[in-house]
């Protein structure tokens, strides 16, 4: 059965502060995907990343692929209370998305 | 670009009546659209992949026949909880697949589904 291993599970910082969300697995992915997700809505899809070693930026936030497609990360620089919410990786594999458990972020002014 | 509308966003109904959840993707043909419930505060839990004409597969412990799941064209499937019982209350979530085997998913915004 493919894990991934979301870490912190929640996480709460003052705004400004730095952070970094960590996606780990055992298993080889195809891709890698990262979402957030605001309370009572669906997942929006941040970045997709497919390459060992793939780094993707997005305004203030980094994503790093894995050079074995087993983990990635998310970093957030100068965090805004706009940034809150539940940040999901999910692993691609066989057409199917294995979601992480995901973490929470609260961002306070 | 890469909409999907899930409708209704809202439904209360009453126990051993059925509800129908609709999944659209609006501006691209998703041959693969997936089915997902969602417990508070936690992750997404996939029921279903919905390929365009033919049967779902479902994920172990999902009941076909308690949840009919209905892909009649590339852009259109259908979630319907038949008899609903409150247990069945939760957040169900659609997606739409783009790319090779539908590996970039795109959400529609959920359902909140409450049985009395």
């Amino acid at each position: 059965t493919q894990l991934l291993e979301q870490s912190p599970q929640f996480l709460s910082i003052q705004e400004g502060e730095n952070l970094t969300v960590y996606c780990n697995s055992s298993s080889v992915f195809s891709s890698l995907q990262w979402y957030r997700q605001e309370p009572g809505e669906g997942p929006v899809l941040l970045v997709t990343v497919v390459t060992g070693g793939e780094v993707k930026k997005l305004k203030r936030l980094t994503f790093q692929f894995g050079d074995a497609r087993k983990d990635s990360s998310l970093h957030i620089t100068a965090a805004q209370p706009g940034d809150t919410g539940l940040y999901l990786c999910a692993g691609g594999s066989q057409g199917n998305l294995i979601f992480g458990k995901g973490t929470k972020l609260s961002v306070k002014p | 670009g890469a909409v999907v509308s899930q409708h209704p966003s809202w439904v209360i109904c009453k126990s051993g009546t059925s509800v129908k959840i609709e999944c659209r993707s609006l501006d691209f043909q998703a041959t693969t659209m997936f089915w997902y419930r969602q417990f508070p505060k936690q992750s997404l839990m996939l029921m279903a992949t919905s390929n365009e004409g033919s049967k779902a597969t479902y994920e172990q412990g999902v009941e076909k026949d308690k949840f009919l799941i209905n892909h009649a064209s590339l852009t259109l499937s259908t979630l319907t909880v038949t008899s609903a019982h409150p247990e069945d209350s939760s957040f169900y979530i659609c997606s739409a697949g783009q790319g090779f085997q539908g590996a970039i998913q795109y959400f529609g915004a959920g359902t909140r589904l409450s049985v009395l």
